[in-house]
C-alpha cells in the first residue's frame, strides 16, 4: 500500500492554464504539506494543513490554492500557470507530535510549455 | 530562526570509499534530526533519525550521531556503493510541525 500518493506523476501544460494536483495519505497522520523542488533540488515549503486547518502559508503567489477536504487529502490548485512554476511538487504528511519524520509522495513533475 | 546547513556537492567517490556529508544546525529548543535520501525520479525517503543528544541513527550502513555540543549531525558510511548515488538531505523539526531542510548534497559513486 502506498503511504502518500500523488496524482498525476507528470503534468505537461501550456502557460495560462489552470491545473490541480491531488494528494492522499493512508497513514492516519494529522498534518499534510506541499513542497516545491526546483531544478537544483532545493526544497521549499509552500503550505501545511493540520486536520483541515491551514497552519503554514509561506510566501507563495495567490495563484496557488491548497484545499483539504479531510485530513487524509490535500490538493493543490494552480491558476494561470507561468513558466516559473515548472518544478517537482511533493506532498508529505506527518503525525502532529513533532519529533517524527515526514513521509513523502513520489512527486508531480510539472512542465509548462 | 531555525536553520540547517549542509555541505555543497556534488560529492564524487569511488566505490568502497568512505563517505562523510557534513550537516550543522541552529535551533531553539531540542530538535529531532533526520537524514533523507532522494533517488532519481523519486520522493524523499527517511534514511535515519535521532531525537536527542548523543543518539546515533543508523540504517543501510549509514550512521549519524546527534552532537549537541557542536550542533552537528554528519552522515557517514564506511564503504559506499554505486547504488548509493542519490541526493541526501539533512533536516530538523523543532516544535510540532515546522520542518527545516538543508539544500541537499548530491552523491555520485563511480564503479
Amino acid at each position: 500500500d502506498t503511504a502518500v500518493s500523488q496524482t498525476p506523476k507528470y503534468l505537461v501544460t501550456q502557460m495560462g492554464n489552470d491545473k490541480s494536483i491531488k494528494c492522499e495519505q493512508n497513514l492516519g497522520h494529522d498534518t499534510m504539506y506541499w513542497y516545491k523542488q526546483d531544478s537544483k533540488k532545493f526544497l521549499k515549503i509552500m503550505f501545511s494543513y493540520n486536520n483541515k486547518e491551514l497552519i503554514i502559508n509561506e510566501t507563495v503567489p495567490n495563484r496557488f490554492s491548497p484545499k483539504s477536504p479531510d485530513k487524509a487529502h490535500l490538493n493543490l490548485h494552480i491558476n494561470s500557470l507561468e513558466l516559473g512554476d515548472s518544478a517537482v511538487y511533493f506532498c508529505a504528511s506527518s503525525p502532529l507530535r513533532g519529533n517524527q519524520p515526514q513521509h513523502f509522495g513520489d512527486g508531480t513533475r510539472l512542465s509548462i510549455l | 530562526g531555525d536553520s540547517v546547513t549542509q555541505m555543497e556537492g556534488p560529492v564524487t567517490l569511488s566505490e568502497e570509499a568512505f563517505l562523510t556529508i557534513n550537516c550543522t544546525y541552529t535551533a531553539t529548543g531540542y530538535p529531532s534530526l533526520f537524514w533523507y535520501v532522494q533517488y532519481p525520479g523519486e520522493g524523499l525517503q527517511l534514511l535515519l533519525k535521532a531525537t536527542k543528544a548523543d543518539d546515533k541513527g543508523s540504517n543501510k550502513g549509514f550512521e549519524a550521531t546527534y552532537r549537541k555540543e557542536t550542533t552537528s549531525f554528519h552522515l557517514e558510511k564506511g564503504s559506499v556503493q554505486v547504488s548509493d548515488s542519490a541526493v541526501y538531505f539533512c533536516a530538523l523539526v523543532s516544535g510540532t510541525y515546522k520542518y527545516i531542510f538543508g539544500t541537499g548534497t548530491r552523491l555520485k559513486v563511480l564503479a
